[in-house]
C-alpha cells in the first residue's frame, strides 16, 4: 500500500462547479497534511494545510480532514479555468526532528469553460 | 513571505561534468531544506533532507557521492550533481521549511537539468 494515494484523474469539472479532490494515507501517526497545486512545467505551490479534524476554509478552497478514516480532501468552489493543474496531496511523516513530506502521485484537474 | 529561489532555472551540461544548483530562502530562515527530483508526468521524489550545519540525510537509493548537498547557512543549500549522465536529466526542486514548529514547506521554482 502506498503511503499517500490519490486518484490520478484526469478529473474534468465544468466552470463554476465544485471540484472535489481526495487523498488517503497509511500512517496513522501523521499530524499535518498539505495540498499543493502544480502547473505544467512549474514547481508546486502550497495552497492549503490542515492539522485538525474537520474543515478549514480559505477563499474558494476548503480542506477536510478525517484522521479516523485517514482521509483528506480538497474542495474548490466556483471552479475557474485557471484552477486547471495537478493537485498534490502531501502528508508529513516521521519522528520529530526527522520529518518529511510524502507526496501522492497527484490528480490532474481540468476546468472546462 | 516564504519565498524560495533557485539558480540556475535551467542548465545544459555535457556528460561527465558537474553542475551546482543553489537554493535560497529569501525572506525567512530555514533550518531544513529538501531536494526533490521530478521526472515527466511523475510525482515528486524526495532525494535528501538538508539541515543547516550538519550532513544531509539521503533517501534510499540516492547516491550521496553523486548528489553532494551542502547547507552552509540558514538561507542557502546547494546540490551538486557530479559526473552527470543523461539519465540525471530531470527537474530538480528544492523546498525550505520555516524554522520553529511550522511544518509547511515552500518550493523554489525548480532547475531543469539536461545532460547531453
Amino acid at each position: 500500500q502506498k503511503e499517500v494515494e490519490q486518484n490520478s484523474g484526469p478529473l474534468s469539472v465544468p466552470e463554476g462547479a465544485i471540484a472535489s479532490l481526495n487523498c488517503t494515507y497509511s500512517d496513522r501517526g501523521s499530524q499535518s497534511f498539505f495540498w499543493y497545486r502544480q502547473y505544467s512545467g512549474k514547481s508546486p505551490e502550497l495552497i492549503m494545510f490542515i492539522y485538525s479534524n474537520g474543515d478549514k476554509e480559505d477563499g474558494r478552497f476548503t480542506a477536510q480532514l478525517n484522521k479516523a478514516s485517514q482521509y483528506v480532501s480538497l474542495l474548490i468552489r466556483d471552479s475557474q479555468p485557471s484552477d486547471s493543474a495537478t493537485y498534490l496531496c502531501a502528508v508529513n511523516i516521521g519522528m520529530r526532528g526527522a520529518q518529511k513530506l510524502v507526496f501522492g502521485q497527484g490528480t490532474r484537474l481540468t476546468i472546462n469553460p | 513571505g516564504a519565498v524560495v529561489s533557485q539558480h540556475p532555472s535551467w542548465v545544459i551540461c555535457k556528460s561527465g561534468t558537474s553542475v551546482k544548483i543553489e537554493c535560497r530562502s529569501l525572506d525567512f530562515q530555514a533550518t531544513t531544506m529538501f531536494w526533490y527530483r521530478q521526472f515527466p508526468k511523475q510525482s515528486l521524489m524526495l532525494m535528501a533532507t538538508s539541515n543547516e550545519g550538519s550532513k544531509a540525510t539521503y533517501e534510499q537509493g540516492v547516491e550521496k557521492d553523486k548528489f553532494l548537498i551542502n547547507h552552509a547557512s540558514l538561507t542557502l543549500s546547494t546540490l551538486t550533481v557530479t559526473s552527470a549522465h543523461p539519465e540525471d536529466s530531470s527537474f530538480y526542486i528544492c523546498s525550505a521549511r520555516l524554522a520553529g514548529l511550522s511544518y509547511e514547506q515552500y518550493f523554489g521554482p525548480g532547475t531543469r537539468l539536461t545532460v547531453t
